[in-house]
């Protein structure tokens, strides 16, 4: 049972563009999100959260909505930079867990033409 | 600060055989997280640790355990390998493990089961 799902394998974006990875989530005690970018060959790297408290948070291109009532929430990365070609994914925490346990999504593979 | 290490990188092994796979967290960290990846199923949490003691654990057959040391070092042990545990295995530690404690990933080990 995928409580995360993210269902676009893959994305393809012109450089300076904007890109938009979707998420959808199932469990309603997940309450707080993450997107994570992964390179090949390294590990997840974070690149921004949101509580359920808020439906938005940006953090330079970086953008991440939260739609509670959709339980949706997407990355929006403007402008959209080579670099920022990797697999994103989303993950979620449930508010009865103790402890750092993430429930990931699938991932979705982000390529930026130049 | 160095990062999290995973040892070995890569490792090829038969069916049947056990493996140890090894994660030295960024030093001061207390939290050790262990996850499976697989291609199309996104990052599946194994378990986690925390000053020596499994806090949290994913739904894995008791085949896959782990331990943590005094020095927040984490092995992870999978015994009576099948070829469905070829996999990457990634290790992320965090401070303390709270749930917005940012989570870091090592690189991964890559294990192959033939």
């Amino acid at each position: 049972d995928q409580q995360v799902k993210q269902n676009s394998p893959s994305l393809s974006v012109q450089e300076g563009r904007i890109s938009i990875l979707n998420c959808d989530y199932t469990n309603s005690m997940f309450d707080y999100f993450l997107w994570y970018k992964k390179y090949p060959a390294e590990g997840p790297t974070f690149l921004i959260s949101i509580s359920s408290i808020k439906d938005k948070n940006e953090d330079g291109r970086f953008t991440v909505f939260l739609n509670k009532s959709a339980k949706h929430l997407s990355l929006h990365i403007v402008p959209s930079q080579p670099g920022d070609s990797a697999v994103y994914f989303c993950a979620a925490s449930a508010r009865e867990t103790s402890g750092s346990r993430l429930t990931f999504g699938e991932g979705t593979q982000l390529t930026v033409n130049p | 600060k160095a990062g999290v290490t995973q040892t070995p990188r890569y490792l090829i092994k038969t069916r049947g055989q056990q493996v140890t796979l090894s994660c030295s967290p960024i030093s001061g960290h207390r939290s050790v997280s262990w996850y499976q990846q697989t291609p199309g199923q996104g990052l599946q949490f194994l378990f986690e640790y925390f000053s020596e003691t499994q806090r949290n654990k994913g739904n894995f057959p008791g085949r896959f355990s782990g331990r943590q040391f005094s020095n927040s070092r984490s092995e992870m042990n999978v015994s009576t390998l099948e070829l469905g545990d070829s996999a990457l295995y990634l290790c992320a530690s965090s401070l303390v493990g709270m749930r917005t404690d940012t989570q870091y990933f090592g690189p991964g080990t890559r294990l192959t089961v033939l």
